[in-house]
This record gives structure tokens, sequence and C-alpha cells, in this order.
């Protein structure tokens, strides 16, 4: 069984530009949920979608949106990027409507902003 | 209170050692937990889950009390290899299956 997996594994913006970064969860999971851990930090809960709705969002600016697709994979959009935005970005799925279920991480895209 | 505290770290025991890492909620209505390990700049994985008063694999265990809202992680004959960051993962308020991650606990096992 695939993972879920992340793209890209690196990606390196110039501040004030725009980030996509894209996420497939496991398949027949239907949530996914993105998270920001900056270098040192702890995990930072940024969004969480299930079945192409946004669910529950974290304490960050209106410049960090997302969605999610019909097939459950998602995109992680950051406007307007600052240096403050570098960081690994996690992203992980799990089934729906269950908190008995951990998530699985996929091995995150690792932003850096200069 | 915060949603998740855990113990600060770091924690550096020789192999062979015994060590326990406490973590506490703040959310009493919630049902299930979980401890995650992250190596360094690697993503978290799941290491256990806890349901009911406890749960142990192997030279693992992890104990829930809910009276007094906190869980523990046990590890007994530590190896070099879990060395690792520790996170106590709780489900957000009236979010179940949104889950909080503490801040993570550190263990160092030196040779």
């Amino acid at each position: 069984e695939a993972g879920v997996t992340q793209s890209p594994t690196h990606l390196i913006k110039t501040r004030g530009q725009q980030a996509t970064l894209r996420c497939s969860p496991i398949s027949g999971h239907t949530s996914v949920y993105w998270y920001q851990q900056a270098l040192g930090l702890g995990l930072q809960f940024l969004l969480w979608y299930d079945e192409g709705e946004e669910r529950n969002r974290g304490n960050f600016p209106p410049r960090f949106s997302g969605r999610q697709f019909p097939n459950y994979s998602s995109e992680l959009n950051v406007n307007a990027l600052e240096l403050e935005d570098s960081a690994l970005y996690l992203c992980a799925s799990s089934p729906r409507l269950t908190e008995n279920y951990g998530y699985t991480f996929g091995s995150g895209t690792r932003l850096t902003v200069v | 209170r915060k949603e998740v505290e855990q113990d600060p770290g770091p924690f550096n025991v020789p192999e062979g050692a015994t060590v326990a890492f406490n973590c506490t909620y703040s959310n009493s209505a919630s049902q299930s937990f979980f401890w995650y390990r992250q190596d360094c700049r690697k993503e978290p994985k799941l290491l256990m889950s806890v349901y009911s008063s406890g749960n142990e694999d192997g030279r693992f265990t992890a104990q829930l009390n809910r009276a007094s809202q906190y869980i523990s992680l046990l590890i007994r004959d530590s190896k070099l290899s879990d060395s690792a960051t520790y996170l106590c993962v709780v489900p957000r308020p009236n979010y179940g299956q949104n889950f909080v991650f503490g801040p993570g606990t550190r263990l160092s096992v030196l040779p």
C-alpha cells in the first residue's frame, strides 16, 4: 500500500512569490491535514480537509490556503511568501470521522524562502 | 492551560536504562491518545495508540490516567536507535479527529 506522498521534496522561492505544495493521501483515506514545522520547533496545525471541504483551520494568516480535490488529494498554497515561512510542511491523512486512528504523515516538503 | 504539555527534556540516558516521559492535556473529553516518534528532519511516525488505561508493545509501555489527565511513555532497555523526539498527541476540543501535537521530548541514548 502506497503511503502519503508529497511533492516537491524541496522548494526554494523568493520572498513575495507563491508556493504550491501537493499531497496524495493513502488510498481510502478521505481526510488530509497540513502542518508546518519550523526548524527546531513543534508541529503547528494549518488546515484540515475532508470530503472536499475545509473542516478546521489553525491560527495562520489568510495567505495560507488550500483545497482538496475529488480524488482526495490536496494542495497547500502560500501567497506573498515571507522569510519566516521557511519550514518543513507535512501532510497527513486518516480515514474519515474517526479519532481512533492516528495520522500517517508524508515525508514533507521543505520550503526555503530567500 | 495549554492543550498539550510535555516534559521539556532533553533526556540523556545510557544504553539499557529505563526512561519515562510525561504528557498532560486539557481536554477532558479526549478519548484517543497517541505517541509519535520523530527523527531529526524526518516526518513523525506513529509509535503507540492509547485508548483505555494503557498499552504495551515490547519495550514500550504507554499509560493513561484520565482523572489526572496525563499520559506517560515508558521505554525499557533503551537502545541507541531509540534516540529521537517523542510527541504526545491528543484530540483537539470539539474536533475529535483533529489532533494537537505536543512540543515533544527529546531523548538521546548514549553508548
